[in-house]
């Protein structure tokens, strides 16, 4: 079946460690997302790519970072200078990045501290 | 600024009851709004688009309407059931290539 898949489902940090968030689509999308969201709140975007090798930050992209060297992958990396990163991460494509094209996700991942 | 508002009470309703839920949005004039269901623990689920000429958009027992004047949606699920209990978040392009989301309102649906 054609979909998102993110992992790991939980992940945890110590402080000042980088960790990197794993997302991989096969649904053969040019534009890929990363949101995050924290309880009780609406989706933030952290970064967006709409071609291979191409990204753009979002609204809160700082402390993170990511890269797009293959069509079907996008990981975020979580750096320690995030220095709230316990939240829901959330990857998301689409077919295009045009505004009719409705986005995909992955089920996510839950960081946390250690 | 520009901003997205939903309504962040939860909305409890009787089952069989229509539920609707409202999107609010300033400074922006989008071409396209669209609807997302998010389960507890779970990426959120397209649901519908509707564009801006088009006044109203029927999916099964769900209906959207776009009123570009009061800059307004309102997403409407009849003869609800339990299983239709979710958080609801509307969404924007607002003049990126991404989307911009509402924090959703969560619907309870009593049996």
């Amino acid at each position: 079946d054609g979909g998102i898949t993110q992992s790991p489902k939980y992940l945890f940090r110590k402080e000042g460690q980088n960790v990197t968030l794993s997302c991989e689509q096969n649904l053969n999308h040019d534009a890929m997302y990363w949101y995050r969201q924290d309880p009780g709140q609406g989706l933030r975007l952290i970064y967006y790519s709409q071609i291979v090798n191409d990204f753009q930050k979002g609204d809160i992209a700082e402390g993170y970072s990511v890269s797009r060297e293959k069509k079907e992958s996008f990981p975020l990396t979580v750096t320690s200078a995030q220095k709230n990163p316990t939240a829901f991460y959330l990857c998301a494509s689409s077919a295009q990045g045009d505004r009719d094209q409705p986005q995909h996700f992955g089920d996510g991942t839950r960081l946390s501290i250690l | 600024s520009q901003k997205i508002e939903q309504n962040s009470e939860a909305l409890n309703i009787q089952e069989g009851k229509t539920a609707t839920l409202t999107c609010n949005y300033t400074n922006y004039s989008p071409a396209y709004l669209q609807w997302y269901r998010q389960d507890p623990g779970r990426g959120p689920v397209f649901l519908l688009l509707i564009r801006e000429n088009e006044k109203e958009k029927r999916k099964e027992r769900l209906k959207v309407t776009f009123d570009t004047t009061l800059k307004q949606s309102l997403f409407h699920i009849t003869a609800s059931q339990p299983a239709d209990s979710a958080t609801y978040l509307c969404a924007l392009h607002t003049g990126r290539r991404a989307l911009t989301f509402g924090s959703g309102t969560r619907l309870q649906v009593q049996p």
